[in-house]
């Protein structure tokens, strides 16, 4: 198993301002990964973070408003630019062993943006 | 591109109750499906996982099946508690290497 550290929990941001969220992993893992969780909705993949080059975006998403970085196996930041009201969810950090094996979550970070 | 449909999207039961939640995939191609939990406020909680090559798996009360040819999967709660109350999410891991989550079913066990 893999135990995840996300940073900030929560936080309670200005419209324009940007927020950096922290995905620290306890052990080496291939892939990583974020996700958004919009109020009362489901997750929808950001983008793979891809340790030592540009993350892959999903369609709808862009580096410029979403910034990743992956500097090693067991770190990854995520950061949201020029948030708007429209950004405020909650933004969990995953990853993945093995194609075979378990994904595990971290605990979110809730973003409010006011 | 994969989708993953969860029904129903909300159901109540009276406690002691058995139950199914119903999960259903358009790719058959993937590695894995995994059934989680998450709480109001809370990230997930990994409840089971079936490879591809499996059938079912088993975990306390939990009972997940795995049909691929169909595409589709079930979680089988048995004797309900109120503690069983959540949202169920199921996600498709899929051989593009992404995992694609369902909508969830929002349980709901009345005492």
């Amino acid at each position: 198993s893999a135990v995840i550290s996300q940073k900030p929990s929560r936080d309670i941001c200005q419209r324009g301002t940007s927020l950096t969220i922290q995905c620290q992993v306890d052990s080496q893992v291939t892939m990583m990964f974020w996700y958004r969780q919009q109020p009362g909705q489901s997750l929808t993949l950001i983008a793979t973070a891809n340790q030592g080059s540009e993350a892959t975006y999903e369609s709808g998403f862009v580096i410029d408003k979403f910034p990743i970085s992956r500097p090693n196996l067991t770190f990854s930041t995520l950061t949201v630019s020029n948030m708007s009201p429209e950004d405020s969810s909650i933004y969990l950090c995953s990853v993945w062993g093995t194609v075979d094996t378990e994904a595990f979550f971290g605990q979110g970070t809730r973003l409010t943006v006011v | 591109k994969q989708e993953v449909t969860q029904i129903p999207a909300a159901l109540s039961v009276p406690e002691g109750e058995n139950l199914v939640l119903n999960c259903s995939f358009t790719d058959s191609a993937i590695y894995n499906l995994q059934w989680f939990r998450q709480d109001p406020g809370k990230g997930l909680t990994s409840l089971l996982l079936i490879q591809s090559s499996q059938r079912e798996q088993t975990s306390g009360r939990l009972n997940a099946s795995l049909d691929k040819s169909s595409g589709r999967s079930t979680l089988y709660i048995a004797a309900s508690q109120p503690g069983d109350s959540a949202t169920y999410l199921c996600a498709a891991a899929n051989r593009d290497d992404k995992i694609i989550f369902g909508k969830g079913t929002r349980l709901h066990i009345l005492p």
